[in-house]
């Protein structure tokens, strides 16, 4: 079975501070992971993905992404948080065996504070 | 929210009512999804479609029905048999379900409220 997991609700920062939110995962073969971000009341916009390569991926407003096998953690990071930054942060993985479910963390609600 | 759009944007029903909940996309994807999101819960999928005239339960499809005539739309009809339908319902897409590398891309959601 896969899974992700977000063991923070909420992650607060100051704005110019680097950020992390972290994510852990579980499954049975290759991960394939990504991160989605989430303003209120819209829909998931994707932010980056990890399939292979790299175990740094680069994605979309400056976020950045670092997958460690041994620690099975895929934790989204930014060397510089900015106050419109604040939002819904969800990781999910796409179940190999059924590409069509992707399994989502409960997500982290990451506040940057000026 | 890319080219996916559904409609309406809130919606109030009463118990005991059907509503249908409107998704359209412009991507030429052929796969669709259905999504419910709680707080704190993050997503769970209700009804998937990977092509036309075809579709597949996912974890919560119990009171749901949807349905697939078009490529460009997948509507998702909540019953009055699901028993607390107040959530945010969500609709993604992607090119092909068969490439793990492919994205969801999401709509702008539906709040559904029963009164």
């Amino acid at each position: 079975a896969q899974s992700v997991a977000q063991p923070e609700d909420q992650v607060n920062v100051a704005e110019g501070n680097p950020l992390t939110v972290k994510c852990t995962y579980s499954v049975s073969g290759n991960p394939y992971l990504f991160w989605y971000v989430q303003y209120p009341n819209r829909g998931l916009q994707f932010l980056l993905k990890y399939i292979t390569g790299d175990n740094l991926v680069k994605g979309s407003y400056g976020f950045e992404a670092e997958f460690n096998k041994s620690q099975t953690s895929f934790h989204l990071k930014k060397p510089s948080a900015l106050v419109s930054d604040s939002a819904l942060y969800f990781c999910a993985v796409r179940d190999a065996d059924n590409f069509n479910k992707f399994y989502f963390g409960s997500g982290t609600k990451l506040n940057v504070k000026p | 929210d890319g080219g996916i759009t559904q409609s309406p944007k809130y919606l109030f029903r009463k118990e005991g009512q059907n509503v249908t909940l409107s998704c359209e996309q412009n991507l030429n994807h052929d796969a669709m999804y259905w999504y419910r999101q709680d707080p704190g819960q993050g997503l769970r999928l209700i009804y998937y479609s990977q092509i036309v005239n075809d579709f597949q339960k996912g974890d919560i499809a119990e009171g749901y029905s949807v349905s697939r005539e078009k490529k460009e739309s997948f509507p998702l009809t909540v019953t009055s048999a699901q028993k607390n339908p107040t959530a945010f319902y969500l609709c993604a897409s992607s090119m092909r379900e068969t490439r793990l590398t492919d994205t969801q891309y999401f709509g702008p959601g539906t709040r559904l409220t029963v009164l």
